[in-house]
């Protein structure tokens, strides 16, 4: 049974470049959330995704912005890079909608220089 | 605001021990509290599940409590060892989505 998969695991980008990190979720599950980690520091909500669309957010500026996909497979972009951005993301996924029980990816480390 | 404390933030013991991580948070509207397992530059790993209802899971040596009256959530950890070693995150769930703490480093030394 596949976990949550996250691609690519680790990236370096230059400030103002834009970057695309993708998640699929674990088999079942149809609900995908994305947090951002800080050297540190405890994951911080970004949004969350079902039924292709963003359900809730955290408080991350617009240049961070998403889609899901009909197979549920995610995406973040982020645009207008910033060297506060260098973190790691971890895609979670969950059932309904909801974020009862969360299973989490790897993550992607992202290296703003 | 929501918070989630975690106490202590780095923890160093010797193996077998028995320990306590903390986790405290400010709103009592919880709809369950999940510990996680983070090892260096990896992503989390679920420990235990508490739902709101609930006052305490167990899991072979892991032992997680919930008081929602005070706010708090205990990990206990028997006869630890090094294989132990991690950063150990609570996170309480809101409404869609969880508030993390900023975890306890713990090292098990052999």
């Amino acid at each position: 049974d596949a976990g949550v998969t996250q691609s690519p695991t680790h990236l370096i980008k230059t400030r103002g470049q834009q970057v695309t990190l993708r998640c699929s979720p674990k088999s079942g599950h149809d609900t995908v959330s994305w947090y951002q980690q800080a050297l540190g520091q405890g994951p911080q909500f970004i949004f969350q995704y079902y039924e292709e669309e963003e359900r809730q957010r955290g408080n991350f500026p617009d240049r961070f912005s998403g889609h899901q996909f009909p197979n549920y497979s995610s995406e973040l972009n982020v645009n207008a890079l910033l060297l506060g951005d260098s973190a790691l993301y971890l895609c979670a996924s969950s059932l309904g909608g909801g974020a009862n029980v969360l299973t989490f990816g790897a993550g992607s480390r992202l290296t703003v220089l | 605001k929501q918070e989630v404390t975690q106490i202590p933030a780095a923890l160093s013991v010797p193996e077998g021990e028995n320990l306590v991580l903390n986790c405290s948070f400010t709103d009592s509207a919880i709809y369950n509290l999940q510990w996680f397992r983070q090892d260096p530059g990896k992503g989390l790993t679920s420990l235990l599940l508490i739902q709101s209802s609930q006052r305490e899971q167990t899991s072979g040596r892991l032992n997680a409590s919930l008081d929602k009256s005070s706010g708090r959530s205990t990990l206990y950890i028997a006869a630890s060892q090094p294989g132990d070693s991690a950063t150990y995150l609570c996170a309480r769930r809101g409404f869609n989505k969880f508030y993390f703490g900023s975890g306890t480093k713990l090292n098990v030394k052999p």
